[in-house]
């Protein structure tokens, strides 16, 4: 059975912090690769998303994440962060030829102090 | 375009009854999937439905079931509820044109069991 592993619950940065969210998976196959965001009171929305090709993707908002297959992580990166970025994240992952089905992490709450 | 809307937003069952979700999808996307969002379980696929077909399926109960129409808007019902059916369900459309398929999530239904 597929799962998604994120590690960090609950962060917190001040504004302009690196910050580095964790994801690790477990699945049997060919896997595509999502990050999605939920800002307070909005709906889920895709940040980006991993398909095949550069392992380094490049999403919304100047969030990037990086593939890396070894390891089966897909990591999410921002180099700035700021108190708009105050959110859930969550790391997602479907097989390739599986339809839409996704396996969601539980999540990580983002807090950016300013 | 209009997003993905969800009827109703809130909704309050007693143990023991059913209910009925309703999905409207964005125009033209032909598939829709149902998800579980708990605080203890996170968001857990429930099904999926593409050309009024039942796609793929989650590990719930039979006592969840969905179906979709001919204009792709989908219902999902809920029989015999439980107080564990208390939970945010959202719904996701897709459009499906390149793979990797993004899905639109919508505001979700807050669904209390008392």
């Amino acid at each position: 059975a597929q799962s998604v592993s994120q590690h960090n619950h609950h962060v917190i940065l001040s504004e302009a912090a690196s910050l580095e969210l964790g994801c690790n998976y477990s699945y049997g196959g060919t896997v595509n690769l999502f990050w999605y965001v939920q800002y307070p009171g909005q709906h889920l929305q895709l940040l980006l998303k991993y398909f095949s090709g550069d392992p380094l993707v490049k999403g919304i908002k100047g969030f990037e994440a990086e593939f890396i297959k070894s390891k089966f992580s897909f990591n999410l990166r921002k180099p700035s962060v700021q108190w708009s970025d105050t959110a859930e994240y969550f790391c997602a992952v479907n097989g390739k030829g599986g339809g839409n089905k996704l396996t969601f992490g539980t999540g990580t709450q983002l807090k950016v102090e300013l | 375009k209009a997003g993905v809307t969800q009827t109703p937003r809130y909704l309050i069952k007693t143990r023991g009854q059913q209910v009925t979700l309703s999905c409207s999808p964005i125009s033209g996307h032909r598939s829709v999937s149902w998800y579980q969002q708990t605080p203890g379980q996170g968001l857990q696929f429930l099904f999926e439905y593409f050309s009024e077909t039942q796609r793929n399926k989650g590990n719930f109960p039979g006592r969840f079931s969905g179906r979709q129409f001919s204009n792709s808007r989908s219902e999902m019902n809920v029989s015999t509820l439980e107080l564990g059916d208390s939970a945010l369900y959202l719904c996701a459309s897709s459009l499906e044109v390149q793979a990797p398929y993004e899905q639109y999530f919508g505001p979700g239904t807050r669904l209390t069991v008392t």
